[in-house]
């Protein structure tokens, strides 16, 4: 069965320096997601692709967060520089296509900054 | 923007009772209900969904309701298994925000 994959499973860092997460969609996929899940609570959307173009990134804190989906395939999320309370996990799902189709997702990276 | 709450944060069943857990939203257009399961140090895995044309759907030990009316919807599993203990998030979306909203979570705990 096809998954939504991604790398590393588990990051430690300190702060100020900067991370990069990737995530490999289920081929065929042409939407994709980052979320992110504080620990305890639900995952909260950070930036939604189509293809290579971004439809909503209302909820990434563009002064440090940056996504990119190049070549409307896989992706990386980055951070720079990493704070404190950006510990969390981070998940990657995908979609067949946009609006009410299922979203399937990946294991996560862990984050954990000092 | 869309508001989902969840209860109870967490649940202890026998094994083999039934589990409820309910979600209420705040945004009468939302149209897509899905469920997820996750377990420690995993993805969320879809387990059912429901769609606002539809009342009730079943799929063996799990269950989805929705009231359109007063805006909730609940999970039921039946017959409770300790493979069922995991965390269980409710979600909601608008087809034209294309994006999940997420309840808080429930701890479910089956008790052999």
């Amino acid at each position: 069965e096809a998954e939504v994959a991604q790398s590393p499973r588990y990051k430690i860092t300190e702060k100020s320096q900067a991370v990069a997460f990737w995530c490999d969609p289920i081929s065929g996929h042409a939407t994709l997601y980052w979320y992110r899940q504080i620990l305890g609570q639900g995952p909260e959307l950070l930036v939604q692709f189509q293809d290579e173009s971004v439809v909503d990134d209302s909820q990434l804190p563009k002064d440090r967060f940056s996504a990119e989906r190049l070549k409307g395939v896989d992706s990386t999320l980055k951070i720079q520089p990493a704070e404190l309370g950006d510990s969390a996990m981070y998940l990657c799902a995908s979609s067949l296509k946009q609006s009410q189709e299922t979203q399937y997702f990946g294991p996560g990276t862990r984050l954990l900054v000092l | 923007g869309e508001n989902v709450e969840q209860h109870p944060s967490t649940l202890s069943v026998q094994e083999g009772d039934s589990a409820v857990i309910k979600c209420t939203y705040s945004d009468s257009a939302s149209n897509y209900f899905p469920w997820y399961k996750q377990e420690l140090g995993k993805g969320p895995q879809l387990i059912i969904d429901i769609r606002s044309n539809v009342g009730e759907k079943k799929d063996q030990r799990i269950a989805v309701t929705l009231n359109k009316t007063a805006k909730h919807f609940s999970l039921h599993i039946t017959e409770t298994q300790p493979e069922d203990s995991a965390v269980y998030f409710c979600a909601a979306s608008i087809d034209s925000a294309r994006q999940l909203t997420f309840g808080s979570g429930t701890q479910l705990t089956v008790l052999p």
